[in-house]
């Protein structure tokens, strides 16, 4: 089973600026996810990355906005860009991983705790 | 189109008695449904996942599903709640079941458990 690390844990930041969140893995992987949790809120996918070749962006979300990069098999990263106190979230990294019972299932990172002031 | 629906928000029950989180999945193909717990301040943990196998799957923790395709339905319970367990619980459906390394979750609105002592 994959072991995800995103960093930074968490971060305050002024309205307008950018952050970039990274997400390391243990193991090399496919594809990597990055997802939104708005304060009391689910899941909510932005964007499924794969090594080598541009983000896939969900509805809602655009590149601009959420550019990521992918540069190898174990790393990630997500940028929040301009970012408004709409923007505070929690945002998770998640892999694809064979699990414990050899099935295949979806690891996620302990995610980055994002507030814009 | 995929989508899941958590028809409780909140659930709450004594210590010692039984759980039941319900959750209903739509699916244009055969899905894999999972359930995942997330504790305050912690990463997402997967309890258990349905991949078309047995259609009553038993997970970590003593919780255990089953997948009803006739009631479109995939309940989470537990015959005895544990202080332990108080938690916000996902109802998550993925359609990309053959296709390992891409599967996009879409995620339930949450389930918050708590537990009464």
């Amino acid at each position: 089973s994959a072991v995800i690390s995103q960093k930074p844990s968490r971060d305050i930041c002024q309205r307008g600026t950018s952050l970039t969140i990274q997400c390391q893995v243990d193991s090399q992987v496919t594809m990597m996810f990055w997802y939104r949790q708005q304060p009391g809120q689910s899941l909510t996918l932005i964007a499924t990355a794969n090594q080598g070749s541009e983000a896939t962006y969900e509805s809602g979300f655009v590149i601009d906005k959420f550019p990521i990069s992918r540069p190898n098999l174990t790393f990630s990263t997500l940028t929040v860009s301009n970012m408004s106190p709409e923007d505070s979230s929690i945002y998770l990294c998640s892999v694809e991983d064979l699990g414990a019972s050899g099935i295949g299932e979806q690891f996620f990172g302990p995610g980055t705790r994002l507030t814009v002031l | 189109a995929q989508s899941v629906t958590q028809l409780d928000s909140h659930v709450s029950v004594s210590e010692g008695t039984p759980v039941l989180l319900r959750c209903n999945y739509s699916s244009s193909y055969s899905p894999s449904l999972f359930w995942y717990v997330q504790h305050p301040n912690k990463g997402l943990q997967l309890l258990l996942k349905y991949t078309s196998a047995a259609t009553l799957v038993k997970g970590i923790n003593g919780f255990e599903a089953e997948f009803k395709k006739s009631e479109t339905s995939f309940h989470l319970t537990k015959p005895s709640a544990h202080m332990s367990d108080a938690a916000e619980y996902f109802c998550v459906v993925s359609d990309n079941l053959l296709n390992f390394g891409n599967e996009k979750l879409t995620f339930g609105t949450g389930t918050r458990l708590t537990i009464i002592p």
